[in-house]
């Protein structure tokens, strides 16, 4: 099956500067990429998602970028505030498979 | 819409004892879903439903049973309670299949095996 691994795994940056959380997925077959969002004791919830057949998308802050030769892909935060504070999950599906990475716990410092 | 809500939240169970953890649905969506949350590994599937009557197997199936009688309800039953069940639980439910849309997940149930 699909495995998909995360990095890093843990993430600190100072408010107003970038964060890059980077995922590969092992099958080619695999054609769409969603990023969720968990605060502490919440929900996971999404917050962007990529298909196939697009190579970048972006909404205000975050952008996701995707490559799919290489079988990675990246979300992007700009200009980070102490709200981003969460833990991150990439996922990658094809069909009703669809598997999540180990998360990276992002820290934005004030 | 109240979306998707788990009960209970929070549950000790000792070894060997069984339970049923709810989840219900407003939304009319007909996927839904369950995933447990292991420190550092994600959500991994257990069991999911593309509709009334219809169940599938995820990925850790393994003590868990599911049911899904009708689009709103999709319990969760564990039979014989195992210290390795000790996690959080998430129901979840989309429009157009988790491989394709939107994920709702609900508020989660913190499960304990002793």
């Amino acid at each position: 099956g699909e495995n998909v691994e995360q990095h890093p795994s843990t993430l600190s940056v100072q408010e107003g500067d970038s964060a890059v959380i980077k995922c590969t997925y092992s099958d080619s077959a695999s054609n769409y990429f969603p990023w969720y969002k968990q605060e502490l004791g919440k929900r996971p919830q999404l917050i962007i998602d990529i298909r196939s057949n697009v190579g970048e998308k972006k909404d205000q802050r975050i952008a996701v970028t995707l490559n799919k030769t290489a079988k990675h892909f990246s979300l992007h935060i700009t200009e980070t505030q102490p709200e981003d504070s969460a833990v991150y999950f990439c996922a990658a599906s094809k069909n009703n498979d669809m598997r999540f990475g180990a998360g990276t716990r992002l820290t934005v410092k004030p | 819409n109240a979306g998707v809500t788990q009960t209970p939240k929070f549950r000790i169970l000792k070894i060997g004892q069984s339970m049923t953890l709810q989840c219900t649905q407003d939304m009319n969506h007909n996927y839904m879903y369950w995933y447990r949350q292991d420190p550092g590994m994600g959500l991994k599937l257990i069991y999911y439903s593309v509709g009334a009557g219809i169940t599938d197997k995820g990925e850790v199936p393994n003590g868990y049973n599911v049911s899904r009688s009708t689009t709103e309800d999709f319990p969760l039953r564990l039979e014989l309670a195992a210290p390795s069940q000790t996690s959080v639980y998430f129901c979840a439910s989309s429009r157009q299949g988790h491989a394709t849309g939107e994920l709702f997940f609900g508020e989660g149930s913190r499960l304990t095996v002793l």
